[in-house]
């Protein structure tokens, strides 16, 4: 069975800088993209960054040059380091596990998630 | 890029069939066959519903079904029932490794 679990979420003052984890089990983690998605307060969801099985890296224009997507596939533990954070950057932030298959056609959506991990920015 | 755009909310009774628009460009929706859909109850995490367009992973009821035309997909519930009330976001991938979400709807169940 899939299980994605977020941790390092909490309060945090403007300008400041949070480190998240998710750790991963239930399938061959190093050969599946995986990606950050965070919903603010009563909003919806976002996509914020990803990242493929053999390391390559995308983000959201709102968090680019801000925020780092990392893997460690020894550990099955997906990152994302933010700084400079900001009230807009306020959200639960879930980890959610990338579905694709070029070769059958299948294209990429999001199978599998997390409970998700607050982060407050706040003074 | 901009959120695609989804009615804020739309409602049905019990058995009846309520259908959710999510538009978005030809560089979205309109531009790749990899249009998903989330079902989010309160509280908890988003849940796949249906993706490339209108495929359903097991275990989704049959009675939720997707399409596409153009630079609009559309989520149907058929037979709709009280544990279909939940908010629902569309996703499409945006080229280059990047996905956008609509701003979701919340369906209610009368």
């Amino acid at each position: 069975e899939v299980h994605l679990l977020e941790s390092g979420g909490g309060l945090v003052q403007p300008g400041g800088s949070l480190r998240l984890s998710c750790a991963a089990s239930g399938f061959n983690f190093g050969s599946y993209a995986m990606s950050w998605v965070r919903q603010a307060p009563g909003k919806g969801l976002e996509w914020v960054s990803a990242i493929s099985g053999y390391g390559l890296i995308f983000y959201a224009d709102s968090v680019r040059g801000r925020f780092t997507i990392s893997r460690d596939n020894s550990r099955n533990t997906l990152y994302l380091q933010m700084n400079s954070l900001s009230d807009e950057d306020m959200a639960v932030y879930y980890c959610a596990k990338v579905s694709e298959d070029a070769s059958a056609g299948m294209g990429p959506h999001f199978d599998y998630w997390g409970q998700g991990t607050l982060v407050n920015v706040s003074s | 890029q901009s959120a695609l755009t989804q009615p804020r909310s739309v409602s049905g009774s019990p058995g009846q069939s309520v259908s959710i628009a999510c538009t978005g460009t030809g560089s979205d929706v309109g531009g790749y066959k990899f249009v998903s859909w989330y079902q989010q109850h309160p509280g908890k995490a988003p849940q796949l519903m249906i993706y490339d367009v209108s495929k359903r992973p097991s275990g989704v009821p049959d009675r939720f079904s997707g399409s596409k035309s153009a630079n609009t997909a559309s989520l149907t519930i058929s037979g709709l029932q009280a544990e279909d009330e939940a908010d629902y976001y569309c996703c499409s991938y945006g080229g280059i490794n990047t996905f956008i979400f609509g701003g979701g709807t919340k369906v209610t169940v009368l």
